[in-house]
Formats: structure tokens, C-alpha cells, sequence
């Protein structure tokens, strides 16, 4: 089946450094990726949809100079999170489609990010 | 707009119990529905999806759901749960592509 690997699993960074996040389709080449931010025993939001070779699509109250979204090939996006903050620690999962609007979402596991 | 609302944020059920997770949308339009599974620290697994025809969806490890129209609901079900289910589940609504996802509920499988 189709995979999507998220790297890293888990990082912990300084306040005010950045920290980058990388989604990789496997055996796929994913035409659209999607990164969700979730807060502990919340739900699963939206941030941005990011589509190969444009730019990425933010959601309402994300902010774009804050999460950085480069999907430079088909089987690769990357979120970077400049100058953390402890509030930015959060689960930030990403999920790939391998076609149009109808097709399948794979997810990653998940990167865990703490800001001290 | 559409949106999901998961009714149960927590379901404590003991093991060999049937259970069924609660799940209602909104839709002005045709929806696909999903549920997906969560262990913890870990991505998102589908367990089972409703695009279109039979309304009762059979899905992996033994759940299934059924899409109520008139209810607008779509309830998760498993007639005997094992310990190994105890995680996260969420319910999701498709909407141009993008999944919207519920507020998730939590099952916990006690022996």
C-alpha cells in the first residue's frame, strides 16, 4: 500500500530557532500534500494544502511566514517552523494524495515538536 | 459548509463489548464520510469509507458504519472489541479534496 514517512518522529528545539519537518511519499508520487496541526486530545486541523511545484494554500489564521510549506518535487514537502515558540509545540501530521480531489489520503505518523 | 460533530468525547467499554462511536455531519451537498483510527504518538489509519451505494460500510478489523440520511449520521460499530482498540477515533467529512475532521472520541477497552 501506499506510504507517506514523516521525518522526524519527534524533535525538541530552543525558543526562537527554526525547525523543519519533512513528508516523503514512498511508493507514490503525491500531487497534493496536506499538513494538520493537533493540540493533545484535540482533533486534527488544517493548515495548509500544498501542491507540487505552486504555492502552498494556508488555511484561515495560519500564519504563512510562521509554517513554511515547500513541495519542491512529487514525493516531498517539507513544513518549517521559524523562530519556534513554546506555543508552537504541538503534533503536526502530513497526508498525501497520489491524484485528484477523490483519491485516497496516506498519512504520516507524525512529527512531535516541543519548544523549550 | 459541512462539519462533523462526534457526540462521545470519551467511550470506556470493557473487552468482548459491542460499542458504536457517534458521529452526525452537516452537508447541504454530497458527502463521502470517513473514519479513521489513531494510536497514540502515530498518524492516521482509515478504517472504513462511505462515498456512495450500499449505505452499511464494512471496513478493516472487524468495524463497520452505516450512513443515515434522514439522521445524517454516520456511526461507527463493532460488535466485540478487543483491548487492542483502545485509541483515538475520528470521524471526517471530504470537502473539495480536503478532509474536515471531527473532535475525535476516545475509546478505552478495559479488560
Amino acid at each position: 500500500g501506499a506510504v507517506v514517512s514523516q521525518h522526524p518522529s519527534w524533535v525538541i528545539c530552543k525558543s526562537g530557532t527554526s525547525v523543519k519537518i519533512e513528508c516523503r511519499s514512498l511508493d507514490f508520487q503525491a500531487t497534493t500534500m496536506f499538513w494538520y496541526r493537533q493540540f493533545p486530545k484535540q482533533s486534527l486541523m488544517l493548515m495548509a494544502t500544498s501542491n507540487e511545484g505552486s504555492k502552498a494554500t494556508y488555511e484561515q489564521g495560519v500564519e504563512k511566514d510562521k509554517f513554511l510549506i515547500n513541495h519542491a518535487s512529487l514525493t516531498l514537502s517539507t513544513l518549517t517552523v521559524t523562530s519556534a515558540h513554546p506555543e508552537d509545540s504541538s503534533f503536526y501530521i502530513c497526508s498525501a494524495r497520489d491524484g485528484g480531489p477523490n483519491s485516497p489520503l496516506h498519512f504520516g505518523n507524525g512529527t512531535r515538536l516541543t519548544v523549550t | 459548509a459541512q462539519s462533523v460533530t462526534q457526540l462521545d468525547s470519551q467511550v470506556p467499554v470493557f473487552e468482548e463489548a459491542p460499542v458504536e462511536l457517534r458521529c452526525n455531519y452537516s452537508s447541504s451537498v454530497s458527502v463521502y464520510l470517513f473514519w479513521y483510527v489513531q494510536y497514540p504518538n502515530q498518524g492516521l489509519q482509515l478504517l472504513l469509507k462511505y462515498l456512495s451505494g450500499s449505505t452499511l460500510v464494512k471496513g478493516i478489523n472487524g468495524f463497520e458504519a452505516e450512513f443515515n440520511k434522514s439522521q445524517t449520521s454516520f456511526h461507527l460499530r463493532k460488535p466485540s472489541v478487543h483491548i487492542s482498540d483502545t485509541a483515538e477515533y475520528f470521524c471526517a467529512v471530504r470537502r473539495y479534496g480536503k478532509l474536515i475532521f471531527g473532535q475525535g472520541t476516545e475509546l478505552s477497552v478495559k479488560p
